[in-house]
């Protein structure tokens, strides 16, 4: 079966780094992506990974390592407004998104 | 760029009755579109896929005649639930992928929140 973790919920401090990790197991990868969703309203997207590294959009970075079925979104210089839930999600071989649970992220002052 | 609206926002309706939602593309085309349903505190769920000129394909579970998707051009796709009832109250979330492909990443709407008394 196709199976993407990532952990329920974390928490960190306003102005820390905070990783968030997702591992996959698919039949096929044609990409991964990461998308933010604040409680009561529709994700938005923020980055995608297709090839192994990682990829910087100003605070935001994401890593990816398909040989080991990985990926990470690293969020720097945490703010309030970042308390959201990320949803990991993996294209598979017939380009069909498989989504995670989501990660619940609390920010704390 | 990448604007997806979804109209209504809300709806509160009595049971029974047939409500549609619809999803368009504002700045780009899009030959496909997806709509998800998300129940509180869960993950998005994938009821169907929309593609421009032939029939949806929905998801193992999804009633094709009680969710029936209309995609008649590359900017517009709605979902009508009919004769809906209080199970279906959920929020309904569409999303679009641009013509560039399938590694295109689907940018969503702002989401219906349904409820049915």
């Amino acid at each position: 079966g196709q199976n993407i973790d990532q952990p329920t919920e974390m928490t960190a401090t306003e102005g820390a780094i905070v990783q968030i990790n997702c591992t996959y197991q698919t039949s096929g990868f044609n990409g991964l992506f990461w998308y933010q969703q604040h409680a009561g309203e529709a994700p938005t997207f923020l980055s995608y990974n297709v090839l192994d590294g990682l990829e910087e959009k100003g605070r935001f970075s994401s890593f990816l390592s398909r040989s080991k079925g990985y990926s990470y979104l690293l969020l720097k210089e945490l703010q309030m407004k970042d308390s959201a839930s990320y949803l990991c999600a993996v294209l598979d071989s017939n380009y069909q998104l498989i989504w995670g649970a989501g990660t619940k992220l609390i920010i704390k002052p | 760029g990448a604007v997806v609206s979804q109209h209504p926002s809300w709806v509160i309706c009595k049971s029974g009755t047939s409500v549609k939602i619809e999803c368009r593309s504002l700045d780009f085309q899009a030959t496909t579109m997806f709509w998800y349903r998300q129940f509180p505190k869960q993950s998005l769920m994938l009821m169907a896929t929309s593609n421009e000129g032939s029939k949806a394909t929905y998801e193992q579970g999804v009633e094709k005649d009680k969710f029936l998707i209309n995609h008649a051009s590359l900017t517009l796709s709605t979902l009508t639930v009919t004769s809906a009832h209080p199970e279906d109250s959920s929020f309904y979330i569409c999303s679009a992928r641009d013509l560039g492909g399938e590694g295109q990443p689907q940018h969503f709407g702002d989401g219906t929140r349904l409820s049915i008394l």
